[in-house]
């Protein structure tokens, strides 16, 4: 089985940056996933790390340690537009990289 | 427009009534899957395709049946809805050679 472990929910402020956190214990692990989910709404894909280290896009970046079992998604200069659910999620060995996902942090930027 | 398209979209039904919610994508993706979605337990995978005629379960297939006969549809079967089926499924494909899942607008499912 998978365990995924990710925080329940996370405040920040406009303009701030904010890292969010995902542990896993998996066997077969291929890769890590996140995705944005605003609510009512359909998940959209931010992010797919495979190996260790850190991968940038505009203002969000993920990081990948193998090792430790761990992953962050950092959203620098949040905006208001930010405030959503964060959904961290594996794929395993079997070559179908369809994702299992953890239960989702949800984010809410203030003023 | 590339999409992953889902009906009903909405669907209010009784226990024991079968219903079939329907998914399908203009992209030719390989695999396709049904997630459902409930308070605090995140999304979890019904079943999944890799392709034409080749299904398998996910998580939570208890109660849910689908099929795979075309590539571009994968609807998911209620013989027998129950109340504890009540929640936000979405559908999702990916192409062979991508990672991203692109993923339909949901249906939410209310069983009374």
């Amino acid at each position: 089985g998978q365990n995924i472990d990710q925080p329940t929910e996370m405040t920040a402020t406009e303009g701030a940056i904010v890292q969010i956190n995902c542990t896993y214990q998996t066997s077969g692990f291929n890769g890590l996933f996140w995705y944005q989910q605003h609510a009512g709404e359909a998940p959209t894909f931010l992010s797919y790390n495979v190996l260790d280290g850190l991968e940038e896009k505009g203002r969000f970046s993920s990081f990948l340690s193998r090792s430790k079992g761990y992953s962050y998604l950092l959203l620098k200069e949040l905006q208001m537009k930010d405030s959503a659910s964060y959904l961290c999620a594996v794929s395993t060995s079997g070559g179908s990289y369809i994702p299992t996902f953890g239960r989702g942090t949800s984010l809410i930027v203030h003023p | 427009e590339a999409q992953v398209t889902q009906n009903p979209r909405y669907l209010i039904t009784v226990t024991g009534k079968k219903l079939t919610v329907t998914c399908s994508q203009n992209m030719n993706h390989e695999y396709m899957s049904w997630y459902r979605q409930d308070p605090g337990l995140g999304l979890r995978q019904i079943y999944y395709s890799m392709n034409v005629e080749v299904t398998d379960k996910g998580d939570v297939p208890e109660g849910y049946k689908v099929s795979r006969k075309e590539k571009r549809n994968f609807p998911l079967i209620l013989e027998s809805p129950s109340p504890n089926q009540t929640s936000l499924y979405f559908c999702a494909s990916r192409g062979q050679a991508t990672y991203e899942q692109y993923f339909g607008p949901g249906t939410r499912l209310t069983v009374t």
